[in-house]
């Protein structure tokens, strides 16, 4: 069964940073691009960006490019977000999902990121 | 603003059916990336609906079903139930010049009533 699994949520100030964790099980990590989606309250999906299997291909939204960063350990079956610079419109439940040719197939319970001072 | 258009909400009763559509453009759908559908419970994680623009995920019901054509796409449910009541959202990629992205709908609130 595949299980992603978020952490790393939790109040912060405008303009400090955080690091997000997806810990996955159930599947082969590396056979798989991975991405992070963010829902804010009350608000629909948005998202976030995307990292091929082996890191050789990272995108982002224009909304957290040059703030927030992407990366993967295959050894440790792990996905990562560092966020910079966070701003109150950060505020969100972020789900990492996993991509199989296109379609993100399985989504985490996701892990609350409230941005205020 | 999302990049592909859906209808904030859609409603019907027990037993009808309902559509919900998805419009893009020639950079996303229209350039023949796959159209996928997403059913969102309240309080819960998006669950995959359609896969490939009219592929069910085993355990999805074959009351379910989506097309696509041109630059745009549609999720069909028959026989409504209230289950069925939900946020669904739309998903493609789109070529803009910042490279591939993953494009969401703004998501349609689906009300059985």
């Amino acid at each position: 069964e595949v299980q992603l699994v978020e952490s790393g949520g939790g109040l912060v100030q405008p303009g400090r940073s955080l690091r997000l964790s997806c810990a996955a099980s159930g599947f082969t990590f590396d056979d798989y691009a991975m991405h992070w989606v963010r829902q804010a309250p009350g608000k629909g999906l948005e998202w976030v960006s995307g990292i091929s299997w082996n890191s050789g291909s990272i995108g982002y939204a224009d909304s957290v490019k040059g703030r927030f960063t992407i990366s993967r350990d295959n050894a440790k079956n792990s996905l990562y977000l560092q966020m910079n610079s966070l701003r109150a419109e950060d505020t969100a439940l972020y789900y990492c999902a996993k991509d199989r040719g296109g379609t993100l197939e399985d989504w985490g319970q996701g892990t609350l990121v409230t941005v205020s001072s | 603003q999302s990049v592909l258009t859906q209808p904030p909400s859609v409603s019907g009763a027990p037993g009808q059916r309902v559509t919900i559509s998805c419009t893009g453009s020639s950079s996303n759908i229209g350039a023949g990336y796959d159209v996928h559908w997403y059913q969102q419970l309240p309080g819960t994680a998006p669950k995959l609906l359609i896969y490939g623009n009219s592929n069910r995920p085993s355990g999805v019901p074959d009351r379910f079903s989506g097309s696509k054509s041109g630059t745009s796409a549609s999720l069909a449910i028959t026989g409504l139930q209230a289950e069925d009541e939900a946020d669904y959202y739309c998903q493609s990629y789109d070529s803009s010049l910042s490279g591939l992205h993953v494009v969401f709908g703004g998501g349609t609130k689906l009300t059985v009533l």
